[in-house]
Formats: C-alpha cells, sequence, structure tokens
C-alpha cells in the first residue's frame, strides 16, 4: 500500500508567475485536501475533492484551483503568485471522513 | 466562524513530567483528530477521537474528546526527549478540517 505522494518537494518562483502542485492520493482513498501552512503556523484548509468534484472551499482567492482527476490524483494551480503565497503545501487523501492521510508536503518559496 | 484554540502554544518540559495540552472549539463536531509534527516534515496521526468520551492511548501519550464541553485534551505520561514536537489539533467539519495553531513542545534532559 503506497501512501500520498507530492511533488515537487521544494520549488522557488518569481513572483507574479504560476505554479503546479501535484498529490498522488493513497490507494483506495477518493478524497483529497489541500492546506497552506505558513511558518510557525496550523495548516489552512484551501479546499476539497471528492470524486472529481470540489466538495468545499477555504477561505482562498480564486487564483488558487485545483482539479482531481479518474485515479483520484490532484492538482493545486496558483497565479499570480504573491510573497505571501510563501509556505509548505500539504495534501492530504481520505476515503469520506474515515481518517485522513498527509503527504510529506512541497516547500513552495516565492520570491 | 469556528475557532480551534490551543494552549498552552509553547510548551518546555523536564524528562519524566506529565503535562496536559488542552484543545477548545466553537462549534459542533463529532470528530477530532491529533497530529504531530518535527519541524520541516509532515503531519503524523496520533489519535482519531470519534464520540463523546472517547479515550484512546498511545505509549506515553493519551488523548480525550468531550463533545458537550467541546474540550479536547492531550496528556502526556513521563516525557521524553523523542516528543519533542509540535502537536497539533484539527476539528473535522465534514468536508474539511481545522487546525489549531500548535503547541510547540520542548522536552528537555
Amino acid at each position: 500500500e503506497t501512501g500520498v505522494t507530492q511533488s515537487p518537494t521544494h520549488l522557488i518562483k518569481t513572483r507574479g508567475q504560476q505554479v503546479t502542485l501535484r498529490c498522488s492520493s493513497q490507494s483506495g482513498h477518493n478524497t483529497v485536501s489541500w492546506y497552506q501552512q505558513a511558518l510557525g503556523q496550523g495548516p489552512q484548509f484551501i479546499f476539497q475533492y471528492y470524486r472529481e468534484e470540489e466538495n468545499g472551499r477555504g477561505n482562498f482567492p480564486p487564483r488558487f484551483s485545483g482539479l482531481q482527476f479518474p485515479n483520484y490524483s490532484s492538482e493545486l494551480n496558483v497565479n499570480a503568485l504573491e510573497l505571501d503565497d510563501s509556505a509548505l503545501y500539504l495534501c492530504a487523501s481520505s476515503l469520506g471522513r474515515t481518517g485522513y492521510t498527509f503527504g510529506s508536503g512541497t516547500r513552495l518559496t516565492v520570491v | 466562524e469556528l475557532k480551534v484554540e490551543q494552549n498552552p502554544l509553547f510548551l518546555s518540559m523536564q524528562e519524566g513530567k506529565n503535562y496536559t495540552i488542552y484543545c477548545n472549539y466553537s462549534t459542533t463536531s463529532d470528530r477530532l483528530y491529533w497530529y504531530r509534527q518535527d519541524p520541516g516534515k509532515s503531519l503524523e496521526s496520533l489519535f482519531v477521537l470519534l464520540s463523546n468520551g472517547a479515550v484512546k492511548q498511545e505509549g506515553r501519550l493519551m488523548a480525550s474528546l468531550d463533545t458537550k464541553a467541546r474540550l479536547s485534551t492531550l496528556h502526556i505520561t513521563a516525557a521524553v526527549h523523542d516528543l519533542s514536537a509540535t502537536y497539533f489539533c484539527a476539528v473535522d467539519l465534514d468536508n474539511d478540517m481545522r487546525f489549531g495553531a500548535g503547541t510547540r513542545l520542548t522536552v528537555k534532559p
């Protein structure tokens, strides 16, 4: 059984650019959630996808968007990057509400 | 707006001592999680508490949930250095989780 895999592990982008982060969910999990964790803070919910449909969204602007694919993997896209978008982005997969498994995260730095 | 408040935010303990971390939340939920995070790492699931009065124990850590008081506790018994980490509680709201700010625990020899 594989866990949740995120890629890339680290990346550096320039303000105004666009970025795509990827997440492969744990085998058998049909729900993927994305979180942003700024340094020294708790994770903040961005959105959740269930069976390829957005199933809830936190307080993030529309330039944060996502996709879930038929194999339940997912992407997080951020347009027009701002310095404050620098954070650890975490993906978590689950089968409904049975418990969430987190990936190792992508560390995004915007300069 | 849902609030999830942890206290203390910082905790420095001596090895061998006991202490409790508190997690208060402001809305109805029947599910609460505790996670551990080491510096620069992802979140490791510790406990899932599914009902009022639930108590779970793993090693030196014990978690409990009182849904009526909207309170969960994480009790540390006879702390050891390996428990040094940041601990988060998270309230399940059906299609998202809301995290507390975390408790940064340092266990000193």
